[in-house]
């Protein structure tokens, strides 16, 4: 079993559209969440950044940890097709863990006119 | 400007050719990784850094090595012995000493093929 679930997708929405992206993980050491975004062919750029249970927002953007369920979403609101790229969950423990990041396996977005 | 750079964006690969893969970062970051990308499985770890002329093996280092003799550079060696090299990777940096709040900073990615 992989210590972080993302489902792959791919997720095809309309413009305007509310997007939820999910992962799940099972490591409790697992502190620091985070949301990538990575169009086509490009280097991934972090989105969001949270370390507690709770939401977090962000303009058009929410991210929300459940740490008592492992569980982290991202919420896009008035989704454009500007939005449409790959989105990477990823976490890391505590201590000197620095940039040894755990990814999902992305989800692939399409967000259409 | 600072930023990280990848160098080539693209790369082929004969069999059995060992190839090397450029990453240069001006951030001033003391922390450096190389991650490897394929679809559906998202970035895997494959070396990292923290400081000048140490390194440690990430979760698929095997057919691997690296190098950093300076702050700036990490350069990654994919071996003859690395059977399945075509992906696409990705080097990253993070600024080591703020560890509750560490972005890690990707570059735009090279894309190797065997051929």
């Amino acid at each position: 079993q992989k210590e972080v679930e993302q489902d792959p997708g791919p997720l095809s929405v309309p413009e305007g559209a509310i997007v939820s992206l999910n992962c799940t993980y099972s490591n409790s050491a697992f502190q620091y969440f985070m949301w990538y975004r990575q169009y086509s062919r490009k280097g991934p750029e972090l989105l969001m950044y949270t370390y507690s249970s709770g939401n977090k927002e962000d303009g058009r953007f929410t991210a929300q940890v459940d740490k008592s369920s492992k569980y982290i979403s991202l919420f896009i609101r008035d989704s454009q097709p500007s939005d449409s790229a790959t989105y990477l969950c990823a976490m890391r423990g505590g201590g000197t863990s620095y940039g040894k990041l755990t990814f999902g396996q992305g989800t692939i977005l399409t967000v259409h006119p | 400007d600072g930023g990280i750079t990848q160098s080539p964006k693209y790369l082929f690969r004969k069999e059995g050719q060992n190839v090397t893969l450029s990453c240069e970062q001006n951030l001033n970051h003391d922390a450096m990784y190389w991650y490897r990308q394929d679809p559906g499985q998202g970035l895997r770890l494959i070396y990292y850094s923290q400081i000048v002329n140490d390194f440690q093996k990430g979760d698929i280092a095997e057919g691997y090595s690296v190098s950093r003799e300076k702050k700036e550079s990490f350069p990654l060696t994919v071996t003859s012995a690395q059977k399945n090299p075509t992906a696409f990777y990705l080097c990253a940096t993070t600024k080591r000493g703020i560890q509750e709040n560490t972005e890690a900073f990707f570059g735009q990615g090279t894309r190797l093929t065997v051929v």
